[in-house]
């Protein structure tokens, strides 16, 4: 399978305990994206990468969350002291850019993050 | 702020009816328009999307979607539906980057599909 793979799938989690996700997007895509999908709303956008570098954030993205993406590959999703307020499935996406061309964002599975 | 507006939270439809699923943004200044499906404990599809160009555009699974800028919609059509249709289907917008930038999406209408 070739798709943009994300892990794990389902984390539950204390409230105060941090939490990491990692996402693999399709390997040719230099950019990836992280989205939050609450309960019967459509997905929030939180941040993309072009490459290793971190192009735009959302203000959704509060100083608890940080997403790295170091080698312009996989990306984690790190969220410090998590809150009940976290509780979400967590999307990520990629796809590829270019300056004269653009190609759709393919979506992952998912994370769905529970807080106790 | 820029915002994307489906209607309609449900929508029921006999099987083999017509159906319409309704998206209004908010500015249609530098816009870029996409319908996403998302079945059952499963990722976004895309369905279609309007970068440029013809203002009907047609995606898989035999739906299309017309954009009109004076309206400022991207309603979502398919002549004849099946139970196989039944799912979530979200219109998403952006308006940088040529289309490449973060989505915003609408809330979504459910599809119900009716034998």
């Amino acid at each position: 399978d070739t798709g943009v793979s994300q892990n794990p799938r389902h984390k539950i989690t204390k409230r105060g305990q941090n939490v990491t996700f990692r996402c693999d997007p399709i390997s040719e895509h230099n950019r990836l994206y992280w989205y939050r999908q609450t309960l019967g709303q459509g997905p929030e956008f939180l941040t993309y990468f072009q490459n290793e570098a971190q192009l735009e954030k959302s203000r959704l993205l509060s100083d608890r969350f940080s997403a790295e993406r170091p080698k312009g590959s996989f990306s984690t999703l790190e969220i410090q002291r998590t809150e009940q307020g976290d509780s979400a499935m967590y999307l990520c996406a990629s796809s590829l850019v270019s300056a004269s061309s653009y190609n759709e964002q393919f979506f992952g599975p998912g994370t769905r993050l529970t807080v106790l | 702020a820029q915002s994307v507006t489906q209607l309609d939270s449900q929508v029921p439809v006999f099987e083999e009816a017509p159906v319409e699923l309704r998206c209004n943004y908010s500015s249609s200044v530098s816009v870029y328009l996409f319908w996403y499906v998302q079945y059952p404990n499963q990722g976004l599809q895309l369905l279609l999307k309007y970068l440029s160009g013809s203002t009907l555009v047609k995606g898989i699974n035999g739906f299309e979607a017309e954009f009109n800028k004076s309206q400022t919609s991207f309603h979502l059509r398919k002549p004849s539906v099946h139970i196989s249709d039944t799912a979530e289907y979200f219109c998403a917008v952006t308006w940088g980057g040529g289309g490449a930038d973060g989505l915003t999406f609408g809330k979504g209408t459910h599809l119900i599909i009716q034998p």
